[in-house]
């Protein structure tokens, strides 16, 4: 089945620097790639995604580059904010699965 | 309804006991998924519905573990014999097609198994 690593586990910037999150995934079957957001006790919320015949997807201050032939994927977010800090997961879905790596604890300094 | 609902919202169970957990996807969504979220850690893959059908069971840790979704909308998770290692938040997410549309996700049931 599908494996997703994800790193680092854990970023802390100053508020205004950008933070840079990779996964890798290794079932050449996936296809979509969703990156969600969670707080504290929170659901996960999806903040932005990319389908596979796609390079790279940009939302305000968030992107996210996929590389197929690498099997990687990275979230970029620019211009933090300390109300950007929480848990992102990335994950990779093929037709009946979606896997999850293991988080990414981001944390904003004012 | 308007979003992916679950309940109980938390459970107390006895070592032993059995539990059913609930999951009321997106009315009109196809997927549905159910996770395994211990704390400090990501989401792990349990099982994978498509209408009615199972098609993938391959994350469900034991045979203690059984899900069914048998009108192909609302689910069920049961943990048979709970053991304190069951002990998690579980999360159901649901999308409106196979492949590659957005998952939304329940708020989760956090078990405790005492």
């Amino acid at each position: 089945g599908e494996n997703v690593e994800q790193h680092p586990s854990t970023l802390s910037v100053q508020e205004g620097d950008s933070a840079v999150i990779k996964c890798t995934y290794s079932d050449s079957a996936s296809n979509y790639f969703p990156w969600y957001k969670q707080e504290l006790g929170k659901r996960p919320q999806l903040i932005i995604d990319i389908r596979s015949n796609v390079g790279e997807k940009k939302d305000q201050r968030i992107a996210v580059t996929l590389n197929k032939t690498a099997k990687h994927f990275s979230l970029h977010i620019t211009e933090t904010q300390p109300e950007d800090s929480a848990v992102y997961f990335c994950a990779a879905r093929d037709t009946y699965d979606m896997r999850f790596g293991a988080g990414t604890r981001l944390t904003v300094k004012p | 309804g308007a979003g992916v609902s679950q309940s109980p919202r938390y459970k107390v169970a006895k070592r032993g006991q059995d539990v059913a957990l609930r999951c009321d996807p997106i009315s009109g969504h196809v997927s549905l998924f159910w996770y395994q979220q211990a704390l400090g850690q990501g989401p792990e893959f349990l099982t994978y519905f498509q209408n009615e059908a199972q098609l993938d069971k391959s994350g469900l840790p034991s045979d203690r573990f059984f899900a069914e979704r048998p009108e192909g909308s609302v689910s069920t998770l049961k943990i048979q014999r709970t053991q304190q290692e069951d002990s998690a938040v579980y999360l159901c997410a649901s999308s409106f097609t196979g492949g590659n549309t957005e998952a939304f996700f329940g708020q989760g049931t956090r078990l405790t198994v005492v």
